[in-house]
């Protein structure tokens, strides 16, 4: 089965409203990261949040390890917020600093 | 600050004909290097990794190779493409593993 699972798989929300983005790991992590990828496909780390909650700005991170889940929250959101979000884990015990990628939230934001 | 710098940005191929990516680091002495692969609509997965200069790591087995002939570059290459290989081709560092990953903005590859 898939090691990270994001959900949803999609969102459209009206600008201003709040998101809620979601991921899970099957197997124990030492860390994860989220990132935001544009249009064109590059990637911008968003967080790096091996645990705990961590904010900027209009988002906020919350990764709790033991329960192998992690959240993506964006407030108020905007158009430009639009694109991909993915989360991706290091596995405990590896040292090849892989990332095991989700296959992403889509997020729509409409004026 | 440390900037990371992929060639070319976008390339057009023909099946069987040869291919060399390249991506530079500067600003980060002796950093560990990864080269990232997404199929077009798929999961990003991780190709190789290097930790330091002449040494490098494969992940996942996709006919391609990867070499680091100096600290700060990295550079992915094949003698024979396959349209399997299309997508899009992420370089990328970190100061370790377990550590923060920074990308590149990536290379897109088409193979008619």
């Amino acid at each position: 089965g898939q090691q990270v699972q994001q959900s949803p798989t999609s969102l459209v929300l009206q600008e201003g409203e709040n998101a809620e983005l979601q991921c899970n790991f099957s197997t124990s992590l030492n860390s994860m990261q989220w990132f935001y990828q544009r249009p064109g496909g590059s990637l911008v780390s968003v967080f790096y949040n091996p645990s705990g909650t961590k904010q900027s700005g209009r988002l906020t991170s919350t990764t709790v390890i033991k329960e192998r889940r992690s959240s993506l929250h964006i407030s108020s959101s905007q158009i430009t917020d639009s694109g991909t979000y993915l989360c991706a884990m290091e596995r405990s015990h590896t040292n090849t600093g892989k990332l095991t990628f989700g296959d992403g939230t889509v997020l729509t934001v409409k004026p | 600050a440390q900037t990371i710098h992929q060639w070319p940005v976008a390339e057009i191929k023909a099946v069987g004909s040869p291919l060399s990516l390249g991506c530079t680091i500067k600003g980060k002495s002796s950093p560990n290097l990864y080269w990232y692969w997404q199929a077009t609509g798929g999961t990003l997965q991780q190709l190789f990794y290097s930790i330091t200069v002449g040494q490098v790591e494969s992940v996942v087995q996709l006919n391609l190779s990867a070499s680091r002939p100096k600290d700060d570059q990295f550079i992915l290459s094949t003698e024979k493409l396959l349209l399997s290989h299309s997508g899009f081709y992420l370089c990328a560092w970190s100061l370790g593993s377990n550590e923060r990953l920074f990308f590149g903005h990536g290379t897109k590859l088409s193979v008619l």
